[in-house]
């Protein structure tokens, strides 16, 4: 199994531009998240899912979108990127619920200019 | 929402002596609280995790203890070694929480040879 996978590993934008993360799982779990970590502040959650067709917001939602139409991807769109958004995203996984064990993707590093 | 501090934001020790942090939570109701650890560069991974129905719980050389009434939580590391640099952190979260893990601002650990 390759776990939890992100693409891409880099990416630069310019204020404005929009892009797509995209994150993946093949061990069949129900729960996903995304998560940024910022110096000092943790990891913050931005999206979660529950399972296919279902997606609510974390602590940071603000110019971010979700969608998950399959129990293996959760894409997170960046609708009109902004400097603020500079940080690295983690995907995370976990079996059922989020009491259980979170695998996390090995992360995108977002550069906003 | 749910609040998690995380103390002490940098810890160093000695190779060999122990290693405590220390976390504190707002919401009574939060069941679950995992430890990450994360190496440098690398994607977090969970470490040890206690649920609110145990005071304690030990894996080798880390433990975990939970005081619900204080509303804190720690992780013990003995016999500390230089893999165990790294930052970790720790989260709370409550079933019926709307499926959200938070997360502390994380403890770079560095054990010194």
């Amino acid at each position: 199994n390759a776990g939890v996978t992100q693409t891409p590993k880099f990416q630069v934008l310019k204020t404005g531009q929009s892009m797509t993360l995209q994150c993946a799982q093949d061990m069949n779990h129900e729960y996903m998240s995304w998560y940024r970590q910022d110096p000092g502040m943790g990891l913050r959650l931005i999206h979660y899912s529950v399972g296919a067709g279902i997606t609510d917001q974390g602590e940071v939602p603000n110019g971010y979108n979700v969608s998950r139409s399959t129990t293996e991807d959760f894409p997170l769109r960046l609708l009109s990127a902004a400097p603020s958004q500079t940080s690295v995203y983690f995907c995370a996984s976990s079996r059922d619920r989020v009491v259980d064990e979170q695998f996390f993707g090995p992360g995108t590093r977002l550069t906003v200019l | 929402g749910e609040n998690v501090e995380q103390h002490p934001s940098t810890l160093s020790v000695q190779e060999g002596d122990s290693a405590v942090i220390k976390c504190t939570y707002s919401d009574s109701a939060s069941n679950y609280f995992p430890w990450y650890k994360q190496e440098l560069g690398k994607r977090p991974q969970l470490i040890i995790d206690i649920r609110s129905n145990v005071g304690e719980k030990k894996d080798q050389r880390i433990a975990v203890t939970l005081n619900k009434t204080a509303k804190h939580f720690s992780l013990h590391i003995t016999e500390t070694q230089p893999e165990d640099s790294a930052v970790y952190f720790c989260a709370a979260s409550f079933t019926g929480g709307g499926n959200k893990l938070t997360f502390g601002t994380g403890t770079q650990l560095k054990v010194e040879l």
